[in-house]
């Protein structure tokens, strides 16, 4: 049972270049979320996926997006990178609402923007 | 929208010792409160979750305590061990239109000495 899965693990971006960072679970979990960890700030979410088919903004959206593909992936797109988007980026995931049921996170991926 | 301060940033203690973690939040309407334990380069992990309906935890040598009136809530670990090495998040969560929204505290980086 791989949980949940990020890829890539770790990546490096020059200044206006874009990428998609991909999350999978294999739980049957309702709700995904996209967080980034910057030293000192702890944990904050980008984005959240309450169910298929639904997204919502969450603290820190601005420069991101998203798309929850199926209920298995939701992945997270940076347009234009920008070095204050240097940080490491955790997926999470939950049966249901975080709060009823347990979260459990991907593996991280630490992304650099030179 | 919900603060969620932890203290200290950092805590160094012997082996064997004990080791607490102190929480406060400013959202009354928050009503759970989880704990996530983050090892070097690897994904946050739920170690111990309290509700609001609760005043103590306990699982085996790892206990929350909340205090709902002061909005304070902390965690104990007893007879650390190395492994327990880590930084460690509490959380607050709510709900908010529906869905739990969480936020996490800054992170305590407890390094226990052998």
């Amino acid at each position: 049972n791989a949980g949940v899965t990020q890829t890539p693990k770790f990546q490096v971006l020059k200044t206006g270049q874009s990428m998609t960072l991909q999350c999978a679970q294999d739980m049957n979990h309702n709700s995904m979320y996209w967080y980034r960890q910057d030293p000192g700030m702890g944990l904050r979410l980008i984005y959240y996926s309450a169910s298929e088919g639904t997204t919502d903004k969450g603290e820190v959206p601005n420069g991101y997006n998203v798309s929850r593909l199926n209920k298995r992936e939701f992945s997270l797109r940076l347009e234009s990178a920008a070095p204050s988007q240097t940080s490491v980026y955790f997926c999470a995931s939950s049966e249901f609402s975080w709060g009823d049921t347990e979260a459990f996170f991907g593996q991280g991926t630490r992304l650099t923007v030179v | 929208g919900e603060n969620v301060e932890q203290h200290p940033s950092t805590l160094s203690v012997q082996e064997g010792d004990s080791a607490v973690i102190k929480c406060t939040y400013s959202d009354s309407a928050s009503n759970y409160f989880p704990w996530y334990k983050q090892e070097l380069g690897k994904r946050p992990q739920l170690i111990i979750d309290i509700r609001s309906n609760v005043g103590e935890k306990k699982d085996q040598r790892i206990a929350v305590t909340l205090n709902k009136t002061a909005k304070h809530f902390s965690l104990h670990i007893t007879e650390t061990q190395p492994e327990d090495s880590a930084v460690y998040f509490c959380a607050a969560s709510k709900n908010s239109g529906g869905y739990q929204k969480v936020t996490f505290g800054t992170g305590t980086k407890l390094q226990v000495i052998p």
